[in-house]
């Protein structure tokens, strides 16, 4: 069955590099995501990666993926306090076109 | 990116009616869109792929009666909540699929349901 998951949490000082971790189960995923959730809010699409690339960078964002190890991060330079949500990275699974999603990392920033 | 649209953001209804919540895709056309799920403080739980002109596929558990999708253009889709009670209190999520992109999955900002 398909399963993503990611840690809950993740606290770094303002400026920091964050890093958040996710890990999947579908081989055949051909795209894989990351979201943002602020509070009350739905969900916004940061970046996705296709299967056959190992690295995507945009701007304060980089995507690393490591197929072997079914492995997705996304790292966020220098980290600011509107960073702070709930990321969600997902998966497509079996390409069906619906998307599961890991537990969501909750990024706290302090100043 | 493209807009998807869900209205309304927050509604409170009684135990026992019904309520639809819309999802409108703004700037393009949708054959396929996808009803979530999400309880506080938890990720977001598939509960129904809506295809135009067809019937919705539901995943297992979700009651179909209960929460009826109806996808009647390339634009919109509803998922109309029937005899609420207050354990369906909860965050609902539609995202829409570009029919020519295909890669990205745009979500709209969501309809926080309370029934009381």
């Amino acid at each position: 069955g398909e399963d993503v998951e990611q840690s809950l949490f993740l606290s770094v000082r303002e400026g920091d590099s964050s890093v958040i971790n996710c890990t999947y189960t579908d081989s055949s995923s051909t795209y894989l995501y990351w979201y943002k959730q602020e509070p009350g809010a739905g969900l916004q699409l940061l970046t996705y990666i296709f299967s056959n690339m190992d690295m995507k960078q945009d701007q304060r964002l980089t995507v690393l993926l490591n197929k072997k190890d079914k492995h997705l991060s996304l790292r966020i330079a220098d980290t600011q306090t509107g960073d702070s949500a709930i990321y969600f990275c997902a998966e497509i699974y079996n390409q069906g076109g619906k998307l599961i999603f890991g537990q969501g990392t909750e990024l706290s920033v302090k100043p | 990116g493209a807009v998807v649209s869900q209205h309304p953001s927050r509604v409170i209804c009684k135990s026992g009616t019904s309520v639809k919540i819309e999802c409108r895709s703004l700037d393009f056309q949708a054959t396929t869109m996808f009803w979530y799920r999400q309880f506080p403080k938890q990720s977001l739980m598939l509960m129904a792929t809506s295809n135009e002109g067809s019937k919705a596929t539901y995943e297992q558990g979700v009651e179909k009666d209960k929460f009826l999708i109806n996808h009647a253009s390339l634009t919109l889709s509803t998922l109309t909540v029937t005899s609420a009670h207050p354990e369906d209190s909860s965050f609902y999520i539609c995202s829409a699929r570009e029919i020519a992109q295909g890669t990205e999955a745009f979500f709209g900002q969501g309809t926080r349901l309370t029934v009381v």
